[in-house]
């Protein structure tokens, strides 16, 4: 069974504060994607890694893909509010499209 | 930029009717998905097309069906809706050739029923 398993599902963090949440899958894909979802809004691609060692950045948020360790982090630098949001991850070597972990709801207090 | 609408933001319908979902691509995407979202569960997936007339089983088809008659249409249909049902329901698409390519998602629909 594909499993891609997020930590932490939930998140408090400072404005300022550095942090990386952690993308965990059961395959040997190579390809993952970071999405962003607003509250009550749809998910909106922010990052796609296509091979081991892709690194992708923008703005505060960084993205990395180790495939050989079956793991991508994002990570958030100097956090502002604006960055508030639950992210997914989700890896594509399934048989019916992407499979998605179950999001890390970032809350980022002033 | 790819565009992926849904019929209705918010929808309220009474158990047992029969609700249709509507999503449209303008992308040309071969391929269509519809998930539903909810707290705690992430995102499972209901159906998909790779096709227009061709329709696959996702994790959770049960008490629901699918119609995709155009290649920018894709329909979800829930025969006789239940209480169970009320969730938000995501439609995306993707480029053909693989199911592996990134996905571009509507706006959802959220659905009670009561």
């Amino acid at each position: 069974e594909l499993k891609v398993e997020q930590n932490p599902l939930f998140l408090s963090m400072q404005e300022g504060k550095n942090y990386t949440i952690y993308c965990n899958y059961s395959t040997t894909s190579d390809r993952l994607y970071w999405y962003r979802q607003d509250p009550g809004k749809s998910l909106e691609s922010l990052f796609v890694l296509l091979s081991n060692g892709a690194v992708k950045q923008e703005g505060r948020l960084m993205a990395s893909l180790d495939t050989k360790a079956r793991l991508s982090t994002l990570h958030i630098t100097a956090a502002v509010h604006d960055l508030s949001a639950t992210y997914f991850c989700a890896e594509s070597s399934g048989a019916d499209g992407l499979t998605f972990g179950k999001g890390t709801h970032l809350i980022i207090q002033p | 930029d790819v565009k992926v609408t849904q019929s209705s933001r918010y929808l309220v319908k009474r158990t047992g009717e029969k609700v249709f979902l509507e999503c449209v691509q303008d992308m040309d995407h071969e391929n269509m998905f519809w998930y539903r979202q909810d707290p705690g569960l992430g995102l499972r997936l209901i159906y998909f097309s790779y096709d227009v007339k061709m329709k696959e089983k996702g994790d959770i088809p049960e008490g629901y069906s699918v119609s995709r008659e155009k290649k920018e249409r894709f329909s979800l249909i829930l025969e006789s809706a239940s209480t169970n049902q009320t969730s938000m329901y995501l439609c995306a698409s993707s480029l053909g050739g693989a199911l592996r390519y990134e996905q571009y998602f509507g706006p959802g629909t959220r659905l009670t029923v009561t």
